[in-house]
């Protein structure tokens, strides 16, 4: 059983539309979850973590955390070619080891 | 302020022969974690050091093994390479409550 699950896409949408990425944890005492933008060949970037329940905004992204679903979320509005990469969710307890997902494909086309 | 650095970018390899990859967290961090990424999947955890200390193990083979230094900088030692260590390896540190900062990688192949 997988404990980062994520659709590993593509997921196309159109610029300027917004992209919602998926994520699904298995570990019910997670505390920690992150998203990470990775470009081809490129390592991974930090770009939003979140810690309770509810949303936290950053510009066009907005992360969404679910625990009593074990769900979390990447929005990304008003999305741009730029945005195109592979997403990773990562998903951590106190200890700072999270557990990556394979990421999700997102493709931006004009 | 420099970032996680990581030494050498690229390595060729043979089958059997040893690595030795290098690591260098963000200044103040004191935990060091090593990922393995290989095409099309996502990091897989190897190794995390805490205060020169190993605070955590992946499922990877003994011959996998690493260590942390006095100034916080980190080894990664992989014996007897096999074609599958063909990967993107990743240091991360950590400091604080806002997750891991990744150093731009080495890419080891092996052949």
């Amino acid at each position: 059983q997988k404990e980062v699950e994520q659709n590993s896409g593509p997921l196309s949408v159109p610029e300027g539309a917004i992209a919602s990425l998926n994520c699904t944890y298995s570990d019910r005492v997670s505390q920690s979850f992150f998203w990470y933008r990775q470009y081809s060949g490129k390592s991974p970037e930090l770009i939003m973590s979140i810690y309770s329940n509810g949303d936290k905004e950053d510009g066009r992204f907005t992360a969404q955390l679910n625990k009593a679903s074990q769900y979390v979320s990447l929005l990304i509005r008003d999305s741009q070619p730029s945005d195109s990469a592979t997403y990773l969710c990562a998903v951590g307890r106190g200890s700072y080891i999270p557990t990556f997902g394979r990421g999700t494909s997102l493709i931006v086309h004009p | 302020d420099a970032g996680v650095t990581q030494s050498p970018t690229h390595l060729i390899k043979t089958r059997g022969q040893h690595v030795t990859l290098r690591c260098s967290p963000i200044s103040g961090h004191k935990s060091v974690s090593w990922y393995q990424q290989v095409l099309g999947q996502g990091p897989q955890f190897i190794f995390q050091y805490y205060e020169k200390e190993e605070r955590g193990r992946g499922n990877f083979p003994d011959r996998f093994s690493a260590r942390q230094f006095p100034n916080y900088s980190s080894e990664l030692n992989v014996n007897a390479l096999l074609l599958g260590d063909s990967a993107l390896y990743l240091c991360a540190s950590a400091g604080g409550d806002y997750g891991y900062t990744f150093g731009s990688g080495t890419r080891l192949t092996v052949v």
